[in-house]
């Protein structure tokens, strides 16, 4: 079974407005990642939280890990057209023999001009 | 990501045919990964490999089979296609090197299957 589920399925906001994501998993982690796919391609690696920080940031997205709650967000701030796409979270499991991600069933971001 | 190339891009193929999805990677990383696509279901993990002598099965590994020839290639096969094997299939690299890159794992363009 997936490891991560993100909130919401799909979201749909103007540009330059704020976009936030969730995910939430069950396991303890080692770290937690997230991607973007635009459609029908591959993956692209955003940013990637590990389990000892609570927030990170990268131009102008903002990744923050509550491992209490077992759960993520990702906010993206200033949204541009040029931002749609789906958005994954992954997690390293704790137990991980290495190198192996769980990933969530994504978010599904439209920015309208 | 153009260091990591599957072929083909898209395949038609029947119910029973074997097919052979290849993976060929530039980027000197050890380990590989297939996954698979479904809408609404995110990505699943077929299979693994660590290094050349290396193969383990993911969440998914029944009706597929893996070849890891090289370390830059890493062939995923069905032996007796599905239509339930209509997917989006990928491919990835990562590196547990230590380093601002660290299990960051590197993409392929995605393999189009349809199996009818």
């Amino acid at each position: 079974s997936q490891q991560g589920e993100e909130d919401p399925q799909a979201l749909s906001i103007q540009e330059g407005e704020n976009a936030t994501m969730n995910c939430s998993y069950k396991t303890s982690i080692n770290n937690l990642q997230w991607y973007r796919q635009n459609s029908g391609r591959g993956l692209v690696h955003l940013i990637l939280i590990r389990s000892n920080e609570r927030e990170k940031h990268s131009g102008r997205l903002r990744v923050t890990l509550d491992t209490s709650k077992k759960s993520s967000s990702l906010l993206i701030t200033a949204s541009r057209a040029a931002d749609t796409a789906s958005y994954f979270c992954a997690t390293e499991p704790y137990y991980n023999q290495g190198g192996k991600l769980i990933f969530g069933q994504g978010t599904e971001l439209s920015v309208k001009p | 990501d153009a260091d990591v190339t599957q072929t083909p891009r898209n395949r038609i193929t029947k119910t029973g045919k074997r097919i052979m999805l290849e993976c060929s990677q530039t980027k000197g990383h050890d380990r590989m990964y297939w996954y698979r696509q479904d809408p609404g279901l995110g990505l699943r993990l077929i299979y693994y490999s660590f290094d050349v002598k290396d193969i383990n099965k993911g969440e998914i590994s029944d009706g597929y089979s893996v070849s890891r020839q090289a370390q830059a290639k890493f062939s995923l096969s069905l032996e007796s296609a599905i239509p339930n094997q209509t997917a989006l299939y990928f491919c990835a690299t990562s590196d547990l090197a230590s380093g601002p890159s660290y299990n960051e794992q590197f993409f392929g363009p995605g393999t189009r299957l349809t199996v009818l």
